[in-house]
């Protein structure tokens, strides 16, 4: 019920391709769900958020699509970088707790 | 600003030994959090805290201890350290109250136990 189930584990995509990384939720009662991007030797850091009265939130490059019935969503990256290559955490949350999926180490290819 | 700050950034323990993880944060946030992060496991949170004098258990929470005296700080005690406990452990705070409050994350600190 807690869980967030993130893939790929692993991703590597050519230089200005498009990176897709997708996470899907049990528990209806998140109602928030952020991603966060680490680098080697640093902590998480929020890149982009969606509530679930929205289908898409776009910041830049980044944008997150939301399937609410299917109670999945996904982070695009148009365009990657490879300053891009880092790995990524989906998130849900509700209240002051936040569940993390296991992460997605991406590689952009230069 | 210095955000949320962690010390030490490494440490080596011995089974058994005992040790104090700081994290202080300098944006007067009420919610500070402590994660353990695990190759290929993602973050697992261990306490977290409400503000000064509230603290609550996660969802790892056995091996460890909490205490919030002061707004700014947050320390996690490991009592006998066990190599289970070998590990990279975040601290973040946010402020205010509900889920869309961002998380700020210290730069971990990264414990081994032998």
């Amino acid at each position: 019920q807690q869980q967030v189930k993130q893939s790929p584990q692993s991703l590597i995509v050519q230089k200005g391709g498009i990176s897709i990384i997708n996470c899907a939720y049990e528990n209806t009662a998140f109602d928030y769900f952020p991603w966060y991007q680490q680098f080697p030797g640093k902590g998480p850091a929020l890149l982009i958020a969606i509530r679930p009265d929205v289908s898409e939130k776009k910041e830049g490059r980044f944008t997150i699509s939301f399937n609410k019935s299917a109670k999945q969503f996904s982070l695009h990256i148009m365009d990657s970088q490879p300053g891009d290559s880092a790995t990524y955490f989906c998130a849900a949350s509700m209240a002051h707790k936040i569940i993390f999926g296991k992460g997605t180490r991406l590689h952009i290819l230069p | 600003n210095a955000g949320v700050t962690q010390t030490p950034k490494f440490r080596i323990l011995k089974i058994g030994q005992s040790m104090t993880l700081q994290c202080t944060q300098d944006m007067n946030h009420n919610y500070m959090y402590w994660y353990r992060q695990d190759p290929g496991m993602g973050l697992k949170l261990i306490y977290y805290s409400v503000g000064a004098g509230i603290t609550d258990k996660g969802e790892v929470p056995n091996g460890y201890n909490v205490s919030r005296s002061t707004t700014e700080d947050f320390p996690l005690r490991l009592e006998l350290a066990a190599p289970s406990q070998t590990s990279v452990y975040f601290c973040a705070s946010s402020e205010g109250q509900g889920a869309s409050q961002p998380q700020h994350f210290g730069d971990g600190t990264r414990l081994s136990i032998l």
